[in-house]
């Protein structure tokens, strides 16, 4: 069955960068496309911008672009989501989800990865 | 495209039927109807419950459904149990992904 497993949880400075990637089995990696989607504590769910693996270029948030990188490794099946110049306010549970394309529905999503910005 | 809006709560009794709406502008939803719902319950990943606006992915219950009217989308939770207890989250796309704030079902 397909799987998104995400990489651990992190604790950064302000002003540091944090690097999370998400690795699919179980299906055609290239045939989705990966989104990454953050939830504050106790907020809503929050799209941060999504990559289709067969072609180069991410599409991002306008509240993200300049901030956030997702880069797509087809030979591992990984996707990767860095968000730089972190900020107390970017503490949050970090999804990957797999879009189907047809429905532009996130089928599958990765369990999540806590990261907590903190001096 | 700006949040969608949902209601904050809503509650009802087992087996009753309750209805979530999602409401945005005619931009964020777009000539299709590209609409999702999502089921998180606390501490997990959200789940896929409804898209295209009424198509259940399969496994999930029919006493879920979905609609669309205008610039509103509708979840309908039909025979309450406790299980539905959790937040649901509407969404759309037309150029990117939009979220509604959330809803959270309180089954009493």
């Amino acid at each position: 069955q397909v799987q998104l497993v995400q990489s651990g949880a992190e604790v950064k400075k302000p002003g540091s960068s944090v690097k999370v990637s998400c690795q699919a089995s179980g299906g055609t990696f290239s045939n989705y496309a990966i989104s990454w989607v953050r939830q504050a504590p106790g907020q809503g769910l929050e799209w941060m911008g999504g990559i289709m693996p067969i072609f180069p270029t991410a599409n991002y948030a306008q509240k993200f672009q300049g901030r956030v990188t997702i880069i797509a490794d087809k030979s591992t099946s990984t996707a990767y989501m860095e968000l730089s110049s972190l900020r107390s306010d970017d503490t949050a549970v970090y999804y990957c989800a797999r879009m189907v394309v047809g429905t532009r529905a996130f089928d599958y999503w990765g369990q999540g990865t806590l990261v907590t910005v903190s001096s | 495209q700006s949040a969608l809006t949902q209601p904050a709560s809503v509650s009802g009794s087992p087996g009753q039927s309750i209805t979530i709406s999602c409401t945005g502008t005619s931009s964020d939803f777009g000539n299709y109807n590209l609409v999702s719902w999502y089921q998180q319950h606390p501490g997990k990943a959200p789940k896929l419950i409804m898209y295209e606006g009424s198509n259940r992915p399969s496994g999930v219950s029919n006493r879920f459904s979905g609609s669309k009217s205008g610039n509103t989308a509708s979840l309908t939770i039909s025979g309450l149990q406790a299980e539905d207890e959790a937040d649901y989250f509407c969404s759309s796309y037309v150029r990117s992904t939009v979220f509604g704030g959330g809803t959270k079902l309180t089954v009493l």
